[in-house]
């Protein structure tokens, strides 16, 4: 079963667009949402984080749009840089272990 | 400050030999989290373990999958009798206590001929 459902699979944008990837949850015990960054050869890295109470947090020219009425939340790269590119999973805690998505396969065409 | 320590990087066996993957966390932290990663599969959760205990296994195989993280040393994860199936990339992350945040190793990629 699977708990964060991601979407898209892959990504194109020009840089200097917006990226936006998207997830959606189930469980409404989860309560802390971060977004891994991962490149190729390379294990994942925190990106950014939030938890339910704000429905929005920005770090620099990523931001995470939360909903928690609708069980989503959203992970937006501002000015999108051929650097980007990389494979985002987006997560949730359920307190033993981190539930992960599918991953979006992110490429910025300069 | 070393970060997570996952050896070795490549690993090659063949079909019904034993896999051994080691993890080194990050100095502090005493949780480790062992995931498995297929194309397109994203991340799987295997295993969850602290000092000498292991804490949550429910994503791995009852057979021929097993994990242990030592009083002293690094946390190992086995596979007997290895199988074409089992070749994937497994990452090992650390944190310094539950619900925080995780760090990652580069990941032990096992290819089963």
């Amino acid at each position: 079963q699977q708990q964060v459902k991601q979407s898209p699979q892959s990504l194109i944008v020009q840089k200097g667009g917006i990226s936006i990837i998207n997830c959606a949850y189930e469980n409404t015990a989860f309560d802390y949402f971060p977004w891994y960054q991962q490149f190729p050869g390379k294990g994942p890295a925190l990106l950014i984080a939030i938890r339910p109470d704000v429905s929005e947090k920005k770090e620099g020219r990523f931001t995470i749009s939360f909903n928690k009425s609708a069980k989503q939340f959203s992970l937006h790269i501002m000015d999108s840089q051929p650097g980007d590119s990389a494979t985002y999973f987006c997560a949730t805690d359920a307190g033993n272990q981190f539930y992960f998505g599918t991953g979006t396969s992110l490429t910025v065409i300069p | 400050n070393a970060g997570v320590m996952q050896n070795p990087r490549h690993l090659v066996r063949r079909r019904g030999q034993e896999a051994r993957l080691r993890c080194s966390p990050m100095k502090g932290h005493s949780h480790v989290y062992w995931y498995r990663q297929l194309p397109e599969e994203g991340l799987k959760f295997m295993v969850y373990l602290q000092k000498e205990n292991i804490i949550d296994e429910s994503g791995m195989p009852k057979e021929r999958f097993s994990a242990e993280f030592p009083k002293e040393g690094p946390s190992i994860l086995r596979i007997q009798q290895v199988v074409r199936g089992d070749s994937a990339a497994y990452f090992c992350a650390s944190s310094r206590d539950t619900r925080e945040k995780l760090f990652f190793g580069s990941g032990t990629q096992l290819s089963v001929l």
